[in-house]
């Protein structure tokens, strides 16, 4: 079963806007991993944010973590055309196993 | 090139017949997974392999075979395909386990008819 469920599926704003999508869990989790993937290529990685943390920024991409709501939220920050992508979150709980969502659709209109 | 390539991109084979997918990375990474990625179940752990010759079941092992012999190649095999098994089929690798970034592959685009 899964662990990590993004909502919503599906996102659709103007370019400029920020995105923001989530992701809940059920289990205690290490760590929680962002990837991207674009329609018809593999995921590539975004940010890893460490259960130990709160927060944590790369450029346009703001991650927050709240183990005790066991939730993260990805915030895309002034949204391009190019952002125009699904969105996983990965959660890896004991024996170091990763588990994907299902993903947040964020269609970015240019 | 660098990177993890998978081969081939497309694939029809028809119900019952054996089908290879290939996949190779040339960063020596030591883990190595395959998934499956299907509307409504987003990526489902087939294998994964922790280095040359040592391999484990993922979430979703039956019907599904793979190999290590080498560190860089990681082939799955459907030994009878079935249309349950038409999916896209993703390669990924990474240093370690855990915390650490998966370097995905293209995907294989397999239907069974």
């Amino acid at each position: 079963s899964q662990q990590g469920e993004e909502d919503p599926q599906a996102l659709s704003i103007q370019e400029g806007e920020n995105a923001t999508m989530n992701c809940s869990y059920k289990t205690s989790i290490n760590n929680l991993q962002w990837y991207r993937q674009n329609s018809g290529r593999g995921l590539v990685h975004l940010i890893l944010i460490r259960s130990n943390e709160r927060e944590k920024h790369s450029g346009r991409l703001r991650v927050t973590l709240d183990t005790s709501k066991k939730s993260s939220s990805l915030l895309i920050t002034a949204s391009r055309a190019a952002d125009t992508a699904s969105y996983f979150c990965a959660t890896e709980g004991g024996y170091q196993k990763v588990t994907f969502g299902t993903g947040t659709k964020l269609q970015v209109i240019p | 090139d660098a990177g993890i390539t998978q081969s081939p991109r497309y694939k029809i084979t028809e119900t019952g017949r054996q089908v290879t997918l290939m996949c190779h990375q040339t960063w020596s990474h030591s883990y190595m997974f395959w998934y499956r990625q299907d509307l409504g179940h987003g990526l489902r752990l087939i294998y994964y392999s922790a280095a040359a010759d040592i391999t484990d079941k993922g979430e979703v092992p039956d019907g599904y075979v793979v190999s290590r012999s080498k560190t860089e190649n990681f082939p799955l095999t459907l030994e009878s395909a079935t249309r349950s098994q038409t999916s896209v089929y993703f390669c990924a690798s990474s240093a370690r386990r855990g915390a650490y970034e998966q370097y995905f592959g293209p995907g294989t685009r397999l239907t069974v008819t």
